[in-house]
């Protein structure tokens, strides 16, 4: 399964909402994922199955979908959310796959 | 508390041989599925490969088969991955991960491996 994520990068003001999708090539039903990814940082796991927030995750992320199509959500940015993330399916266990990654920056 | 440890930078010439290692602590190790995750500046997180260290069961990307190996030792809790002849294009931070589920939860710090030519 690919997966098709967009845009590749945003710029945006502090409180915007912002808003990342990510597209499989089949059907996943709710097996995704989104990761936030820092320079110089290991990647943090912020959202599974679609749309379970992990705990101690800033509840401004958000995320929804399934099947195909589904979107990642920042309710109002801010600086420390200055990072690249990414989507992650998984269709055939162990099997993973990433999407290409949005990198996130301020205005 | 769970943790992956990795093992320090590298820096390597083109056709030698690399081993970097995982160690866990805090979970089961043994029971768990550890990932291997490349990132480059050009193509972003890329799923290597896992493994199961309880039988050593491995999966790989059809991106990185053949090109690398995966291996554990449950004895010492470890998690490695291999090449036996390291190009430019493998110049990368490598990360391992617990894959808990079909998602990963924790992860190490990153491993950064250069390959100079």
């Amino acid at each position: 399964t690919q997966m098709t994520q967009s845009p590749s990068s945003l710029s945006a003001s502090v409180g915007d909402r912002v808003t990342i999708s990510c597209q499989a090539s089949q059907d996943i039903g709710n097996f995704l994922a989104w990761y936030q990814h820092k320079p110089g940082k290991a990647p943090k796991l912020l959202i599974s199955d679609a749309s379970e927030l992990e705990s101690g995750v800033s509840s401004r992320f958000s995320g929804s979908g399934s099947g195909t199509f589904f979107i990642f959500t920042i309710s109002s940015l801010q600086p420390e959310d200055i990072a690249t993330y990414y989507c992650q399916q998984f269709d055939n266990v162990p099997s993973l796959t990433f999407g290409g990654g949005t990198k996130v920056e301020i205005k | 508390e769970v943790q992956l440890e990795q093992s320090g930078a590298e820096v390597k010439a083109r056709g030698q041989s690399l081993k970097i290692s995982c160690k866990a602590s805090g979970f089961d190790f043994s029971n768990s599925w550890i990932a291997w995750v490349r990132q480059t500046p050009g193509k972003g997180l890329e799923w290597m490969g896992s493994i199961y260290p309880g039988d050593s069961e491995t999966t790989y990307s059809l991106s990185f088969r053949g090109l690398v190996t995966i291996s554990a030792d449950k004895s010492i809790r470890t998690a490695y991955l291999q090449w036996s002849s390291l190009k430019a294009s493998d110049t990368a931070i490598y990360y391992c991960s617990r894959q808990l589920s079909s998602y990963l939860d924790v992860w190490g710090e990153g491993t950064t491996v250069i390959v100079s030519s």
